[in-house]
């Protein structure tokens, strides 16, 4: 069955530090691929999406591109602020708007 | 566009008794689903309904039900609740038009 694997946490950077989330996914067909985020005593934000092979998918200075070859989605980003600490996961949805299959989610949390 | 709501925020039953949980979707939104995030874990999909049917159901046992209303809400029942159904319940919605899923904020159920 469908499958997401994330990089282990907790994970604690520096402000400015660079950012990268591994995440490798596992499925049947074409899934689409997303990054989710999740605030403390809050539910999930659809951080951004991936539908197909080589889609970058991009917000808030966040991105990540849907490997296939690799079968990956690792999130990146340039310079973290204070304010990224939250719990991100790595979904897929086998069919659009079919069913999401979250990864184990990583704390992250950007230290001053 | 009103966002997801669900009610209540935080509850408190005893093992053995039903708790149904609500859910308010986005106008339009004819996708709803519903899934249990244990603590420290990823969500984990209880089922889907799709214009009022069920439509998709993830590994829950039948003591998990629901249903899906023509205005946009939808419930989560359980029943003979253990302890081990403690956890986060999240609502999703989504429409044809868009990939991925709109999240509320969860409620938080506690089993004691």
């Amino acid at each position: 069955g469908d499958s997401v694997t994330q990089m282990e946490g907790p994970v604690t950077l520096s402000e400015e530090a660079f950012l990268t989330i591994n995440c490798t996914y596992t499925a049947t067909g074409y899934p689409s691929l997303f990054w989710y985020v999740q605030y403390p005593g809050e539910g999930l934000q659809l951080l951004l999406k991936a539908t197909k092979a080589d889609d970058k998918g991009s917000n808030k200075g966040f991105e990540a591109t849907y490997r296939k070859e690799t079968t990956s989605f690792h999130l990146e980003k340039g310079s973290v602020q204070v304010s990224d600490s939250a719990v991100y996961f790595c979904a897929l949805s086998d069919r659009g708007n079919e069913k999401l299959t979250f990864g184990t989610g990583t704390r992250l949390t950007i230290i001053p | 566009e009103t966002g997801v709501t669900q009610s209540p925020t935080h509850l408190i039953k005893t093992r053995g008794q039903q708790v149904t949980l609500r859910c308010s979707s986005q106008s339009g939104h004819n996708t709803v689903s519903w899934y249990q995030q244990a603590l420290g874990q990823g969500p984990q999909f209880i089922f889907q309904y799709y214009r009022e049917e069920e439509n998709g159901r993830g590994n829950f046992p039948p003591r998990f039900s629901g249903l899906q209303f023509p205005n946009y809400s939808s419930e989560l029942n359980v029943n003979a609740l253990e302890l081990d159904d403690s956890a986060l319940y999240l609502c999703a919605s989504s429409s044809d038009r868009d990939y991925g899923y709109t999240f509320g904020s969860g409620t938080r159920l506690t089993v004691v």
